[in-house]
């Protein structure tokens, strides 16, 4: 059973705090991802990677960075955590031109 | 970059049809589409490629109209577990770069 595995469902953070989510996948995938979602604005893509330590910006990297030292994982940093950024956070990784596997989400409130 | 997706939303009685639509205005390569119920993740429905086909999944296809940079998911004699929203994911350059649309929330009644 292929999984995507995010390392906390919920997370509750002080405006100003460093916040690393996790991404783990088992299906040797080259491609990864993070999304945000927010209601109404559908999927928006912060970052993607296509190969260990490779990384291109998405729709909205701002206020992020990430993180592939190793191909199954793929962290999303909030270098100084924001409200704005308080949302839900969506991990996926894919083979190239196939579906996408997504984890369950991290639902982050910044406080 | 995002697509555009249409309607935003749709109210179905069970075994109606609907159409959703994905626009993007820029050449695609491929467009995915998926769906996720309330409080789980997105799970993957089909994946069209550059070339014009159309893909079905049971009561479930979809076209890609390369010129027109459109893609149609066609829903057919709707059930109760079709509920739902529903993505596009669209990728320009073959690389997975996918972007998503905002979705349409499709809600199937008795």
């Amino acid at each position: 059973d292929v999984k995507v595995t995010q390392s906390s469902r919920y997370l509750v953070k002080r405006t100003g705090e460093k916040v690393f989510l996790e991404c783990v996948q088992d299906m040797d995938h080259e491609n990864m991802f993070w999304y945000r979602q927010d209601p109404g604005l559908g999927l928006r893509l912060i970052y993607f990677s296509y190969d260990v330590k490779m990384k291109e910006k998405g729709d909205i990297p701002e206020g992020y960075s990430v993180s592939r030292e190793k191909k199954e994982r793929f962290s999303l940093i909030l270098e100084s955590a924001s409200t704005n950024q308080t949302s839900m956070y969506l991990c996926a990784s894919s083979a190239l031109n196939a579906e996408a596997f997504f984890g369950q989400g991290t639902r982050l409130t910044v406080v | 970059q995002q697509p555009v997706q249409s309607p935003q939303a749709v109210i179905l009685r069970e075994g109606e049809d609907a159409v959703i639509n994905c626009s993007s205005s820029k050449a695609l390569y491929s467009v995915h589409w998926y769906r996720q119920k309330h409080g789980e993740a997105p799970v993957f429905l089909m994946i069209l490629l550059k070339g014009g086909e159309q893909k079905g999944h049971d009561k479930i296809s979809a076209s890609f109209n390369e010129k027109k940079q459109q893609s149609s998911l066609y829903l057919t004699a709707s059930q109760l577990s079709y509920s739902g929203t529903y993505f596009c994911g669209t990728d320009l350059y073959n690389n997975n770069d996918m972007r998503f649309g905002a979705g349409t929330r499709l809600t199937v009644k008795p």
